[in-house]
């Protein structure tokens, strides 16, 4: 059973169209969840990482948001340029957990 | 800003070569970590290290190893390659365990 789930697997948005991605995961305990962005090709970039539930974090037109089982990326009024695989990822809480598990991600595309 | 490098964006090597892929972080991190990254698998973590010359494996350590002699430097090594191991690897770094992991731009490896 996968720890870390995301949906849908693709999205296609209008460009302004405002919607949400969403994470679910299944750890007992949540050390941290992190969120990335991967366009084709390159390596996953940072873009929030949120520790307990009802943190919220914004940048630009994403918000991110946690609950005690789930996280969701809201898109407010997405660009073309706002098209990538989106990639979220949870460390377990522990003593010598390092590791991130990772979801298999949402791929965004926006059409102008 | 925090900068992970990787040797080669791509390879193409023979069955049977020895592979090196080396990654370096500018950001004093003390862990870094390589995954690889496989279409419908998502990232999976092969090896990480949190100390130089420590090293602790991840989810799918067969037929890889690391070294890490120096703390900004972290190479994977592919003893003998297979096919199964064409994939785009990535490195990772960390200032601390609970901390973000930053990702350098991939390694595309093609085994033929």
């Amino acid at each position: 059973e996968d720890q870390v789930t995301q949906s849908p697997e693709a999205l296609r948005l209008q460009e302004g169209e405002s919607s949400s991605l969403n994470c679910s995961y299944t750890v007992s305990g949540l050390r941290g969840l992190f969120w990335y962005r991967q366009d084709p090709g390159k390596g996953p970039e940072f873009l929030f990482t949120l520790y307990s539930a009802g943190e919220e974090k914004e940048k630009e037109r994403l918000k991110a948001t946690l609950t005690k089982k789930e996280s969701f990326l809201h898109i407010t009024a997405p660009k073309p340029e706002d098209s990538a695989t989106y990639l979220c990822a949870v460390q377990e809480a522990g003593a010598g957990s390092y590791q991130l598990t990772f979801g298999k991600g949402t791929k965004l595309s926006v059409i102008p | 800003d925090v900068k992970v490098t990787q040797s080669s964006r791509y390879l193409v090597k023979r069955t049977g070569e020895k592979v090196f892929l080396e990654c370096v972080q500018d950001m004093d991190h003390e862990n870094m970590f390589w995954y690889r990254q496989d279409p419908g698998l998502g990232l999976r973590l092969i090896y990480f290290s949190y100390d130089v010359k420590m090293k602790e494996k991840g989810d799918i350590p067969e037929g890889y190893s690391v070294s890490r002699e120096k703390k900004e430097r972290f190479s994977l090594i592919l003893e003998s390659a297979s096919t199964n191991q064409t994939s785009m690897y990535l490195c990772a770094s960390s200032f601390r365990q609970r901390e973000t992991q930053y990702f350098g731009p991939g390694t595309r490896l093609l085994v033929l």
